[in-house]
């Protein structure tokens, strides 16, 4: 079975500082891996995708997330946030066959 | 329509009610999913519908809860007896791809609330 786990619950940065939030799974086979994000009073959406090539992938809003098979993780990166930033992000892995599995979650708040 | 619909956007029902949540998935989406999101936590997948293949229910949570969907349109999830710890916000996704092989696209949920 798969299983997605995201390290921080709550996360409170200033503008312009750098983001990391953690995702690890765990599934032994070929995985497909998503970053959705909900900004406040909006439905969920998506934010990056890996499927296969390179493991640095690049999403919308300057967002990125590496893929390190050896570490079965996922991070998400920004290098300077924005308030408009303050969200909550969901990490998500799905494999062929198999339905997605989300984390818990990690709400981000960004102060002006 | 251009998203996912879901009604009501709001529900509030006592104890022992049964409630209907509806789902309208983007036109062509052979793939539908429920999950559901209890408060400050992540969110748990429900039930799983791919074109005409048997559903996958292995996440439904007991058997007061159920959900059809007709053909590769609307769907409804239906949960009987409805108990507090069914409250929640109820999402709806569709995708043109078969289970965990493609992007979701979810509706704005069903905030259901029992008294």
């Amino acid at each position: 079975a798969q299983s997605v786990s995201q390290h921080n619950h709550h996360v409170i940065l200033s503008e312009a500082a750098s983001l990391e939030l953690g995702c690890n799974y765990s599934y032994g086979g070929t995985v497909n891996l998503f970053w959705y994000v909900q900004y406040p009073g909006q439905h969920l959406q998506l934010l990056l995708k890996y499927f296969s090539g390179d493991p640095l992938v690049k999403g919308i809003k300057g967002f990125e997330a590496e893929f390190i098979k050896s570490k079965f993780s996922f991070n998400l990166r920004k290098p300077s946030v924005q308030w408009s930033d303050t969200a909550e992000y969901f990490c998500a892995v799905g494999s062929a066959g198999n339905m997605l599995t989300f984390g818990g979650g990690t709400r981000l708040m960004v102060k002006p | 329509g251009a998203g996912v619909s879901q009604s009501p956007s709001n529900k509030v029902t006592e104890k022992g009610k049964d409630v209907e949540l509806r789902c309208d998935p983007i036109s062509g989406h052979t793939a539908l999913y429920w999950y559901r999101q209890r408060l400050g936590q992540g969110l748990e997948f429900l039930i799983y519908f791919q074109g005409n293949s048997a559903p996958d229910k292995s996440g439904l949570p007991s058997d007061r809860f159920s959900a059809e969907r007709t053909g590769e349109s609307v769907s409804t999830l239906t949960i009987q007896r409805t108990q507090q710890e069914d409250s929640a916000v109820y999402l709806c996704a569709s995708s043109l791809n078969p289970a965990g092989t493609g992007e979701l696209f979810f509706g704005e949920g069903s905030r259901l609330t029992v008294l």
